[in-house]
Formats: C-alpha cells, structure tokens, sequence
C-alpha cells in the first residue's frame, strides 16, 4: 500500500530564513503528489501539484517543491519564511489508475519565530 | 460554486448513538473520499469510492460505512459511536486531473 513519509513532526524556522519540510513517499510506481496547507481550524488548502512534466513545481505563497524518483521524495522548500506561514503543511500521494487512493502524510507543524 | 460542503460542522453523540455526516460537491467529482484527522497523525483514509455505487475501505474502516447512492453525495455513517472516534472528519473530492478538494470539517464528539 502506498505511504506518505514526513520527517520532522515540527519545524521551527527564524523569518527570513530558508523553509525546508521533508516527504517521501513509497511507491514504486510515482504517484502525482502535492502539500497542502492547514491554519487553525480550517481545512486543506492546496499549495502545489506534481502530476507529469518538469520536476520543480512551483506553488502559492513563494512556495516550491521539487520531485526526485531516484530519491522518491518531494521536498518542500520557500527561500523565505514569512510569520504567515506558521501553518501545519501535509503532503500526499495520489496512486494513479483506477484506485485512486489519496494518502497523507502525518504533518509537520511550521514555526516561524521572529 | 459551493465546493464540497460538508454538514453538520460540529456535533456531540452520547456512546452508542449513531449519526450520519454528509458530503456533498458540485464539481462532478468522480472520486470521493472520507477522512478523521487526530492530532500527531495526520489526516487518515476511512473509505472512498472511485464512482457513484462504489465504495472501498481505507486504512482505518472499522466502526464506519458509507454509501455513494449519487455521484455528488458520499454519507459517513457511524452506527454506535465510541469515544475513540472523537476527531474531526474531512471529506475531499477529486477529479481525473488530480487536484483534491476539501470540506472545512466536521468536529464530532462522543461523550
């Protein structure tokens, strides 16, 4: 069964430094992938997609990530961080075909101190 | 254009009780699918369905059923609620171009 990897239940960042969240995922056929983001007592919010094509997606908010299949990976990385981006960040994999199955990872909550 | 929208938002059950969450979307979504998220682990599957009619299990169906009698609604259905289900229930649905879409939650409680 697929599996969405996050490592790093929670990151703090100071503002202005680089964001760096990590996901791998586990199958061996690649999925389409994405981050979404969560603020308190919202929903999901989508960030940014990976399905075919160039491998460095670029997302909302100055937000990127890049997908690697030798490394199964699909990091996701901002240059920046901005205090709005305080946020707790998932990161899924849709299995393609028939199926369908959407999983996500468990989170990694974002701090961003002043 | 609603999205998905999901009722009730908020609902506390006595153990045992038995309630129904309902999803709907006006995207003409194929895929639908139910999730519970608890804090520290993330948002997990309880069922989807590829299509009106279908249904599958996910990773964590006991204690639930759904049904997919339309195409745009997807029931979560809990016969005799526990304690341990206390989470907070998303519904997300997708289309053949992938991009999923949520419902703002559903807060359940049982007591």
């Amino acid at each position: 069964a697929q599996s969405v990897t996050q490592l790093g239940s929670h990151v703090s960042v100071s503002e202005g430094a680089l964001v760096l969240l990590r996901c791998n995922y586990s199958s061996s056929v690649p999925p389409y992938l994405f981050w979404y983001v969560q603020y308190p007592n919202q929903g999901l919010q989508l960030l940014l997609k990976y399905t075919t094509g160039a491998t460095l997606v670029k997302g909302i908010n100055g937000f990127e990530a890049e997908f690697k299949k030798s490394e199964t990976s699909f990091h996701l990385t901002k240059p920046s961080a901005h205090m709005s981006d305080a946020a707790e960040y998932f990161c899924a994999a849709l299995t393609s075909g028939s199926a369908r199955q959407l999983t996500f990872g468990s989170g990694t909550q974002l701090t961003v101190l002043p | 254009n609603a999205g998905v929208t999901q009722t009730p938002k908020f609902r506390v059950l006595k153990t045992g009780q038995s309630m129904t969450l309902l999803c709907a979307q006006d995207m003409n979504h194929e895929y639908m699918y139910w999730y519970r998220q608890d804090p520290g682990m993330g948002l997990r599957l309880i069922h989807y369905s590829v299509g009106e009619g279908t249904t599958a299990k996910g990773e964590v169906p006991d204690g639930y059923n759904v049904s997919r009698l339309k195409k745009q609604n997807f029931l979560l259905g809990l016969e005799s609620a526990a304690p341990s289900q206390t989470s907070v229930y998303f519904c997300a649905s997708t289309s053949t171009q992938a991009e999923a879409f949520f419902g703002q939650g559903t807060r359940l409680t049982v007591v």
